[in-house]
């Protein structure tokens, strides 16, 4: 597609459900990242993918929370036993890795998630 | 380790008004710095960049300076719009070109009155 996809755009769960959030990252591009974006803390970077590489996984707040990618290309962030504190919208961005790259970002439009 | 901090907001200015929006950085190595922007109902995008001490960043009247000597990128625009009403978020990147990832500061919303 022309730009980072996600999906879904909104989703409301109970607490103790786990979640899956989905990103389809611009074509061709190589690194795919996630954020979250909470209310008075920034944007918080989660996990990042890279060819074949082994994910960074140091930003993932705990073990409730993992991410892969499949065929690298899709992406797929899921959150088991969601916590109140889980609340957040979830953006994901793709780059491109190579000669003559911008180190530019593209960020979806964000999952926003609220757990009751 | 590796932070940004921003001046908080919100910052809210007349049309017309100067725009200063302050960005210090702490870095472990020489970083690329970034303004990336996210307009109301849209996804971050970048505004402008600079790789290297001393460079100069623009885009759409908006301009960034890199130094390194005050480990700062401040944010400035001549005469905001209405349509600059955003939120703005200063960011760095150790080895961008090898796929590094950011590190952003906290955002700073500005909002521009007629």
């Amino acid at each position: 597609g022309a730009g980072v996809s996600q999906s879904p755009s909104n989703k409301v769960t109970e607490k103790g459900k786990d979640v899956e959030l989905r990103c389809d990252p611009i074509s061709g591009h190589t690194a795919l990242y996630w954020y979250r974006q909470s209310l008075g803390q920034g944007l918080e970077f989660l996990i990042y993918f890279q060819g074949n590489s082994a994910p960074d996984k140091s930003g993932l707040p705990s073990d409730r929370f993992s991410a892969e990618r499949t065929g690298g290309s899709v992406s797929t962030l899921t959150i088991q036993r969601t916590q109140q504190e889980d609340s957040a919208v979830y953006l994901c961005a793709s780059s491109f890795i190579g000669t003559g790259i911008t180190g530019e970002l593209f960020f979806g439009e964000g999952s926003r998630l609220t757990v009751l | 380790g590796n932070s940004v901090t921003q001046m908080e907001g919100p910052v809210t200015l007349s049309e017309e008004a100067f725009l200063t929006i302050n960005c210090t950085y702490t870095a472990t190595g020489y970083p690329s710095l970034f303004w990336y922007v996210q307009y109301p109902g849209e996804g971050l995008q970048l505004l402008l960049k600079a790789t290297k001490a001393d460079d100069k960043g623009s885009n759409k009247g908006f301009e960034a300076t890199y130094r390194k000597e005050t480990t700062s990128f401040h944010l400035e625009k001549g005469s905001v719009q209405v349509s600059d009403s955003a939120v703005y978020f200063c960011a760095l990147s150790l080895f961008y070109n090898q796929g590094g990832k950011l590190i952003f500061g906290q955002g700073t919303e500005l909002s521009v009155k007629p």
